[in-house]
């Protein structure tokens, strides 16, 4: 079946280290993937889209590789801060060339002093 | 201000009725989506339109109904068909291009109940 699969389980590190969560697909071949940010009880905000033929991209401390010959992407996030604390989704285009976004499970980030 | 907006912010639903949560945008946006989020779960995508007057079905589609008569509104109805109505409900919208990925902004989100 088709998936996007990250990491089910809670990441917890420490103030300034660097943070590295995983994106998984299966059956897909996106020309995209997209990361959010989402905080509890509010909507998904968008951090960085990255392309199939960019290996890499970087936004602030924030680092997105995408290796579509594994079908994964890693999202890194260094010098980690507490307010850095959130879920995390990767999304991509399930239509290859539509519109429509599907989400992954998230992974939730827990930076601690 | 430019946004997309969510309304009521928590919704309480008897069992048998349906109900209708409002999602307007002022982007200028073609494309739109409804989203369900359970707790400790990611997103699953119910409906979503490209264009107005026209609409597909998500994943989870079943129980749920959607209308797309202007581009700036997409209204979503829980019906009484959905077993397991209660959780967070997300609307979103992006630019529609074709070939070409955008990102989603999202509303605050409607928190759902079935009491």
């Amino acid at each position: 079946s088709q998936k996007i699969e990250q990491n089910s389980e809670a990441l917890n590190i420490q103030e300034g280290k660097t943070a590295t969560l995983t994106c998984n697909y299966t059956n897909y071949s996106p020309a995209y993937l997209q990361w959010y940010r989402q905080d509890p009880g509010r909507g998904p905000v968008f951090l960085l889209l990255i392309r199939e033929n960019e290996k890499e991209k970087r936004k602030e401390r924030l680092k997105v590789t995408f290796d579509t010959t594994l079908k994964q992407s890693l999202f890194h996030i260094t010098a980690s801060q507490p307010a850095d604390s959130a879920t995390y989704l990767c999304a991509l285009d399930t239509t290859g060339g539509g519109n429509k976004l599907t989400f992954g499970t998230g992974t939730q980030l827990k930076v601690e002093l | 201000d430019g946004g997309i907006t969510q309304s009521p912010k928590y919704l309480f639903r008897k069992e048998g009725q349906n109900v209708t949560l409002s999602c307007e945008q002022n982007l200028n946006h073609d494309a739109m989506y409804w989203y369900r989020q359970d707790p400790g779960q990611g997103l699953r995508l119910i409906y979503y339109s490209q264009i107005v007057n026209d609409f597909q079905k998500g994943d989870i589609a079943e129980g749920y109904s959607v209308s797309r008569e202007k581009k700036e509104s997409f209204p979503l109805t829980v019906t009484s068909a959905q077993k397991n109505p209660t959780a967070f409900y997300l609307c979103a919208s992006s630019i529609q291009r074709a070939s070409m990925n955008t990102e989603a902004f999202f509303g605050q989100g409607t928190r759902l109940t079935v009491v």
